[in-house]
């Protein structure tokens, strides 16, 4: 079947890491995904990671991906108040028209 | 180069009733996508787009129709509201076979209410 599962709340002090969690059902997906999502605002991709790949790391972002356990986790480095948003996971299965599957999604709220 | 556009922003229906909800994809975007959110939730699938032609589709009944215009503008439709149906409805956008990792370029979102 097809399910994406995230912690759905993340407190963190501004300047600490932030480690948001996601374990996912397909293992067919080309391509797992990060998105934001800020108060009025569409979905923006963060960054993306292909499931070949263990680790992807661009600026302050840090993807880890355990095709073993269907893990994904995304890594802020010194989160800053800005980062305060939604933060979804998604994959997107083989042989589905490129349709993403999303998880309920990880509020962070960062606080001085 | 303007990013994908939707409208309205915001919109109220009551039961029953017929709702057109509209998107601009981005230029030189063939293909559109349609997503349901709802509140505290992550957006579900509706359909896609191609060409013109529905190329994929989600859970969702045929009461959630859609039509894709030439210059690649989009419309999704839903007859005989529901309660349920209140939600975010995003419209993402892309270039079939540009991009490897498949990036889909989102809207702001139209908010319906059903009352």
């Amino acid at each position: 079947g097809e399910d994406v599962e995230q912690s759905l709340f993340l407190s963190v002090r501004e300047g600490d890491s932030s480690v948001i969690n996601c374990t996912y059902t397909d293992s067919s997906s080309t391509y797992l995904y990060w998105y934001k999502q800020e108060p009025g605002a569409g979905l923006q991709l963060l960054t993306y990671i292909f499931s070949n790949m263990d680790m992807k790391q661009d600026q302050r972002l840090t993807v880890l991906l355990n095709k073993k356990d269907k893990h994904l986790s995304l890594r802020i480095a010194d989160t800053q108040t800005g980062d305060s948003a939604i933060y979804f996971c998604a994959e997107s299965p083989s042989g589905g028209y490129n349709k993403l599957i999303f998880g309920a999604g990880t509020r962070l709220a960062v606080h001085p | 180069e303007t990013g994908v556009t939707q409208s309205p922003t915001h919109l109220i229906k009551t039961r029953g009733q017929q709702v057109t909800l509209r998107c601009s994809s981005q230029s030189g975007h063939n293909t559109v996508s349609w997503y349901q959110q709802a509140l505290g939730q992550g957006p579900q699938f509706i359909f896609q787009y191609y060409r013109e032609e529905e190329n994929g589709r989600g859970n969702f009944p045929p009461r959630f129709s859609g039509l894709q215009f030439p210059n690649y503008s989009s419309e999704l439709n839903v007859n005989a509201l529901e309660l349920d149906d209140s939600a975010l409805y995003l419209c993402a956008s892309r270039s079939n076979g540009q991009g490897v990792y498949n990036e889909q370029f989102f809207g702001p979102g139209t908010r319906l209410t059903v009352l």
